[in-house]
């Protein structure tokens, strides 16, 4: 079975631009969620998707938004680049429901760079 | 809100064991995860634990959980210079739907 996969695995941008992510799950998962990780806030969740339908949020700002397909593969979209937003994206896939063992299951990540 | 508290370097010698320990504060975590993080590599989930376990082992891996004190800890037993990675514990955090909550990750460093 294939892995988690993001594209693209490198990114550089510059303030003001935007930035579309995107991930696809290992096939038959329908909860992807994705995670910003940074040296000094560690991994913080962005969001979750499942059945194309947006199940929990983190703390981030509007600027950052994203969404699911009906095959589950999910995009991230940033908007109005800050420097602050350098950071490596990690994607994981999980089939779990709410509530239920949650074993989810990493992509290698997108590293966004923005000068 | 929910917090999950790892110390964040170790460094051991090459055939010692490691330990790394973790805090949480969701009581209400039923699930307790360790994930390995390699250079260059996203997270791969090493073992969990159930919260209505005190001790899970899987082959060099061994994991206690104190419920009462929230203390969860890793050890690696016979530490290899492959183990040296970032090590995060994760808690499902149900008070916010669902999702996990990491620390801020352990990096090991093991030493020949």
């Amino acid at each position: 079975k294939a892995g988690v996969t993001q594209t693209p695995r490198y990114l550089i941008k510059t303030r003001g631009q935007q930035v579309t992510l995107s991930c696809s799950p290992i096939s038959g998962h329908r909860s992807v969620s994705w995670y910003q990780q940074t040296p000094g806030q560690g991994l913080q969740f962005l969001f979750e998707y499942f059945s194309e339908t947006q199940r929990n949020k983190g703390n981030f700002p509007g600027r950052f938004s994203g969404r699911q397909f009906s095959n589950s593969r999910s995009e991230m979209n940033v908007s109005t680049l800050e420097l602050g937003d350098s950071a490596l994206y990690l994607c994981a896939s999980s089939t779990a429901l709410a509530g239920d063992y949650n074993e989810q299951f990493f992509g290698p990540g997108t590293r966004l760079t923005v000068l | 809100g929910e917090d999950v508290e790892q110390s964040l370097f170790l460094s051991v010698r090459e055939g010692d064991s490691s330990v790394i320990n973790c805090t949480y504060t969701d009581s209400s975590s039923t699930y307790l995860y360790w994930y390995k993080q390699e250079p260059g590599a996203g997270l791969q989930l090493l073992t969990y634990i159930f919260s209505n376990m005190d001790m899970k082992q899987d082959q060099r891996l061994t994991v206690l959980l104190n419920k009462k004190d929230k203390h969860l800890s890793l050890r690696i037993a016979d530490t290899q210079t492959g183990d040296s990675a970032i090590y995060f514990c994760a808690e499902v955090s149900y008070n916010q739907g669902g999702k996990l909550i990491f620390g801020q990750g352990t990096e090991l460093s093991v030493k020949p």
